[in-house]
């Protein structure tokens, strides 16, 4: 079956500061994947997301690259703020199966000014 | 474009007890979904529903939890009788279905606790 796997947390970082969060799957087929954010209080909302190998999903900053020989897609930002403390979820779904999300645990990033 | 709709925000019941919550989607999209987040969990899918109809309910524990989208709209999820492992937070999401449509909304969820 799917499945993610994202490391652990929490990551706490000072402000402007590398960001790096891991996340690998297992899939059949060709999935697509994405990367939630959760700010505290709030609902998940999309962050990025790639839909083929190779692919860069971008957006606020944040990048992550759909690589298909190492079945991942990690997460990077060069120079973290305070507002980016939330807790990242990523997730993956294939087309065939209804769209449906398979999520990885979580991974809580706090942000030091 | 209003978001997904959910009610109520907070529940809290005893054991054994029903509760029900009820999600609004955006409007016009075909698929729903029901997400059941225990506390330090990612999400898990437990109904999905393309129009009225149900595509996936194999991890919805059917002895107490049941879900329906008579119009397929608007969607109610129930528990009855809860257990203490019933707390958590429920999501509702939506995307517009079809191939392609691979973006779900999120509400903001109902936060339940089960004493």
């Amino acid at each position: 079956g799917n499945s993610v796997t994202q490391m652990e947390g929490p990551v706490t970082l000072s402000e402007e500061a590398f960001l790096t969060i891991n996340c690998t799957y297992t899939a059949t087929g060709y999935p697509s994947l994405f990367w939630y954010v959760q700010y505290p209080g709030e609902g998940l909302q999309l962050l990025l997301k790639a839909t083929k190998a190779d692919d860069k999903g971008s957006n606020k900053g944040f990048e992550a690259t759909y690589r298909k020989e190492t079945t991942s897609f990690h997460l990077e930002k060069g120079s973290v703020q305070v507002s980016d403390s939330a807790v990242y979820f990523c997730a993956l779904t294939r087309n065939n199966a209804g769209n449906m999300l398979t999520f990885g645990g979580g991974t809580r990033l706090m942000v030091k000014p | 474009e209003a978001g997904v709709a959910q009610s109520p925000r907070y529940k809290i019941i005893e054991k054994r007890q029903s509760v029900a919550f009820w999600c609004n989607p955006i409007s016009g999209h075909a698929t729903l979904y029901w997400y059941q987040q225990i506390l330090g969990q990612g999400p898990k899918l437990l109904i999905q529903f393309q129009n009225n109809g149900v595509v996936d309910d194999s991890q919805l524990p059917k002895d107490r939890f049941s879900a329906e989208r008579l119009k397929g709209v608007d969607s109610t999820l129930k528990i009855q009788p809860a257990k203490l492992e019933d707390s958590a937070v429920y999501l509702c999401a939506s995307n517009a279905g079809g191939v392609g449509a691979d973006t779900q909304y999120f509400g903001p969820g109902t936060r339940l606790t089960v004493l």
